[in-house]
């Protein structure tokens, strides 16, 4: 099945640093890779997602990159604020069916310093 | 802006016990999961669930572990038997494609 590795597991960062979290995935039929933020006691947020088709996407503040060849999706936070403090984990879901499971990463736990 | 709300937030519950965890899930979604986190771990996928059955399951989701959808709008988690292993974070999720959208989950703890 698919295995999903993320690195780092903490990362500290000051406010207005960018921060980059790195995932890899097995599952080379693997075509969706969301990105979840989950803050204390809460669910995860969507707060980004990719498509296999597409090797880079941003939204504002936020990237995701692809690269299929070397199975691996980072996601990039540019301008970071004290807001942006949470647990952050990358997905990767398989090409079996529109409900197909999300295979998560282990987390990161962002620390924005001001 | 829609959302997956789920009931209780908490649940405290004694080993060999049964609850029944619920969830709304968005509206117009047709797809349907259920995942665990354990306490500092990463989340887990348990089920999912689309045309009034289950679509794919994980080796956690055992006999002890069943899903419904008892009306047009609640989707269940039932644990016929509760383990201390059982304690976590219970997240519903559902979707109308793949994009899956999460509910803030129940804390279920079995002492």
């Amino acid at each position: 099945g698919e295995n999903v590795e993320q690195h780092p597991s903490t990362l500290s960062v000051q406010e207005g640093d960018s921060a980059v979290i790195k995932c890899t995935y097995s599952d080379s039929a693997s075509n969706y890779f969301p990105w979840y933020k989950q803050e204390l006691g809460k669910g995860p947020q969507l707060i980004i997602d990719i498509r296999s088709n597409v090797g880079e996407k941003k939204d504002q503040r936020i990237a995701v990159t692809l690269n299929k060849t070397a199975k691996h999706f980072s996601l990039h936070i540019t301008e970071t604020q004290p807001e942006d403090s949470a647990v952050y984990f990358c997905a990767a879901k398989g090409s079996t069916g529109t409900a197909s499971k999300l295979t998560f990463g282990t987390g990161t736990r962002l620390q924005v310093t001001l | 802006e829609p959302e997956v709300t789920q009931t209780p937030s908490h649940q405290v519950t004694q080993m060999g016990q049964e609850v029944i965890l619920r969830c709304v899930p968005i509206s117009n979604h047709l797809y349907f999961y259920w995942y665990r986190q354990i306490l500092g771990q990463k989340v887990e996928f348990l089920v999912s669930f689309y045309n009034n059955e289950i679509s794919e399951k994980s080796e956690i989701f055992d006999d002890q572990f069943s899903v419904e959808r008892p009306d047009g709008s609640n989707f269940t988690l039932k644990i016929r038997s509760t383990k201390l292993e059982d304690s976590a974070m219970y997240f519903c999720a559902s979707s109308a494609s793949e994009t899956q959208y999460f509910g803030p989950g129940t804390r279920l703890l079995v002492l």
